[in-house]
């Protein structure tokens, strides 16, 4: 089965400042995706960025990038310019393949606080 | 933007009563899904649907159920509510084939609380 791993329950950076979300998953599959959601006190969520397995490149997004580890089966998310919207919970998730309707797992998640 | 719709956004309700919450998108996705969420926790898969007349339960086992006649809506209904249905439901829907590695677009929630 397919895991997703989120260690930092709370972080906390100052704005302007950049930050890095650590996410790191297990999954015997060859080909997966690798998904990055935003989700404020509101509690809509909104998609990031994503990450193909097979992509030679991070993906970036704006002041989003994803610090994609193959080898140690690792994605982190790097914001850039930290704004006081970005405090929010962050969700990494990845695409089940065996069952579930190719459904998302997702980890349990991150807190981010940006402080002036 | 994402076009997939839940209401209510907030519902208060009392034990035992009959609740369907609706989830509609307008963009023709085949694969639907609703997670349930405790504040501040993860995500839980509990049904989901590859089109018409399919649907499955997930990951997480629940009291409700869904139907799903049009591909367009994907409605929940818990037939008698109770204080543990008590969370935050979000509905999902997305493109393309099993191996499209396509994002998935949420609704807004819902937030149910039963008293």
């Amino acid at each position: 089965a397919q895991k997703i791993t989120q260690t930092q329950p709370g972080m906390f950076v100052q704005e302007k400042e950049a930050v890095t979300l650590d996410c790191t998953y297990d999954t015997s599959d060859p080909s997966y995706g690798l998904f990055w959601y935003k989700q404020p006190s509101s509690g809509e969520m909104i998609f990031l960025i994503y990450q193909g397995s097979y992509d030679q490149q991070n993906a970036t997004e704006g002041r989003y990038s994803l610090n994609f580890q193959k080898a140690r089966k690792s994605a982190n998310l790097v914001i850039s310019a930290s704004q006081l919207g970005d405090s929010a919970m962050y969700f990494c998730a990845m695409r089940d393949s065996l069952n579930s309707g190719y459904a998302l797992n997702f980890g349990k998640g991150t807190s981010l606080l940006v402080t002036p | 933007e994402a076009d997939i719709y839940q209401t209510p956004r907030y519902l208060v309700i009392g034990t035992g009563k009959k609740i369907t919450l609706e989830c509609s998108q307008t963009m023709g996705h085949d694969k639907m899904y609703w997670y349930q969420q405790d504040p501040g926790m993860e995500l839980h898969l509990i049904h989901y649907s590859y089109g018409v007349n399919s649907t499955e339960k997930g990951d997480l086992s629940s009291e409700s159920t869904v139907s799903r006649i049009r591909t367009e809506h994907f409605p929940l209904t818990l037939e008698s509510a109770r204080p543990s249905h008590t969370s935050q439901y979000l509905c999902a829907s997305r493109r393309g084939s099993g191996t499209t590695n396509t994002e998935a677009f949420f609704g807004q929630g819902t937030r149910l609380t039963v008293v």
